[in-house]
């Protein structure tokens, strides 16, 4: 089965670091390009980044610097490494996977992990 | 960049149909055929709806139709069921390697 499952969301204080991950299952991480999205309490998705299959990664301004997307080939595993983490990062964390069948929509989601950052 | 605009709730009885807007620019929606529609049960993984504005992936109802205008594109829900009652999402891709979401629309099914 197609899936990816997200984990290491925590309460956390503003300044603080987290890594959260993104255990992929029946595909690579490598076949396809990876996104992290977040959606705070009350707004829609945003976008934060994404990994090309090639290792090219990209970041929305709002995270640009602080954040870093990566991934574990041996793990079959994405990565979202947050620093300097603030108040309005809090927000439930997905990662999502385009396949590639169905142009650069995203076909494959996890569940979430909820990032709570105290002030 | 701003999200893109959806109404934040839509209704209908079942049997209904109901649209649900979502509103960019030239530099989003009206820039590229890139636009799909996520639905999300609170709790579960988003799902693809629609893609590249009026495809359906196999498996997803008919029931489900995308459409675009210059930097506006809309979703239809027809013949409206208890299930249809979740968020709704349109996204686009916005160019130089981003993507861009609306705010949401919950659909209520009355």
């Amino acid at each position: 089965e197609v899936q990816l499952v997200e984990s290491g969301g925590a309460l956390v204080q503003s300044g603080g670091s987290l890594r959260l991950s993104c255990a992929a299952s029946g595909f690579t991480v490598t076949s396809n390009y990876m996104i992290w999205v977040r959606q705070a309490p009350g707004k829609g998705p945003e976008w934060l980044s994404v990994l090309y299959t090639g290792g090219s990664t990209y970041y929305a301004d709002s995270v640009k610097g602080r954040f870093t997307i990566s991934r574990d080939n041996s793990k079959n595993s994405l990565y979202l490494q947050m620093n300097s983490l603030r108040a309005e990062d809090t927000a439930m964390y997905y990662c999502a996977s385009r396949s590639g069948r169905f142009g650069r929509a995203f076909d494959i989601w996890g569940q979430g992990t909820m990032v709570t950052v105290s002030s | 960049q701003s999200a893109l605009t959806q109404p934040p709730s839509a209704s209908g009885s079942p049997g209904q149909s109901v649209t649900i807007s979502c509103t960019g620019t030239s530099s989003d929606i009206g820039g590229y055929n890139y636009v799909s529609w996520y639905q999300h049960h609170p709790g579960k993984a988003p799902k693809l709806l629609i893609y590249e504005v009026t495809k359906r992936p196999s498996g997803v109802s008919d029931r489900f139709s995308g459409s675009k205008s210059g930097n506006s594109a809309s979703l239809t829900v027809s013949g409206l069921q208890a299930d249809d009652e979740a968020d709704y999402y349109c996204s686009s891709y916005a160019g130089s390697h981003n993507w861009m979401f609306g705010g949401g629309t919950k659909l209520a099914v009355l």
